[in-house]
């Protein structure tokens, strides 16, 4: 059964470094997302893509977050400067354009320190 | 008010019964809901969705909705101590992309 991937499954950076997830979503799927949950809080939504460029995002997803899909299967998240408060798990999702169902990768944990 | 509330539990139930999660969601153009099972350190699991009023089952599952009352619920028949994890319900509204979780019911199924 296809599926979301991500990585890494954990990375850990300083404050102020820029890092980059990574996702592949399941192949046939047009609509990808961005998602992190805080340890002990709800799932929260960052991002849509869709037809490369972005349909929707959240208060969260500032000027320090960006979105992008360099190839035909990646699709990345990239913060900037990355400040302690951004510690979260991260999750990729993507759906196929026949439904709403959106399908979560295993998350990657991003630890700043 | 939250837009998405769900009781956070834990819900404890026997193996065997049934157990009930409830939702209920604040905003009435809200059209499209989801069930999603999390595992302590995993990534959210889409059991159901659901999209119009009345009931929906699929194996031990049934979700159930009623937007008149901004409600849904999950019932899972004969639990099983795998069962135990926290349920998020997450729900999309009319015209957007995001969809928007509770904080998730923490199930516990008893031995």
């Amino acid at each position: 059964e296809p599926e979301v991937t991500q990585t890494p499954s954990h990375q850990v950076t300083q404050m102020g470094q820029e890092v980059i997830l990574r996702c592949v979503p399941i192949s046939n799927h047009l609509y990808f997302y961005w998602y992190r949950q805080i340890l002990g809080q709800k799932v929260e939504f960052l991002v849509s893509f869709y037809n490369n460029e972005i349909s929707e995002k959240s208060e969260i997803f500032d000027d320090q977050f960006s979105v992008e899909r360099p190839d035909g299967s990646n699709f990345t998240l990239k913060i900037r400067s990355t400040k302690l408060e951004d510690s979260a798990m991260y999750f990729c999702a993507s759906r196929a354009a026949s439904s709403y169902e959106q399908y979560f990768g295993p998350g990657t944990r991003l630890t700043v320190t | 008010q939250k837009e998405v509330e769900q009781n956070s539990g834990p819900l404890s139930v026997p193996e065997g019964a049934i157990a009930s999660l409830n939702c209920t969601y604040s905003d009435r153009g809200s059209q499209s809901f989801f069930w999603y099972r999390q595992y302590s350190g995993k990534s959210p699991e889409l059991i159901m969705s659901i999209y119009s009023n009345g009931d929906k089952e699929d194996g031990r599952f049934t979700a159930q909705l009623n937007k008149a009352s901004q409600y849904v619920s999950l019932l899972i028949r004969d639990s099983q101590p795998s069962d135990s994890a926290t349920y998020l319900c997450a729900v999309k509204r009319t015209g957007r992309r995001a969809l928007t979780f509770g904080s998730g019911t923490r199930l516990q199924v008893q031995p």
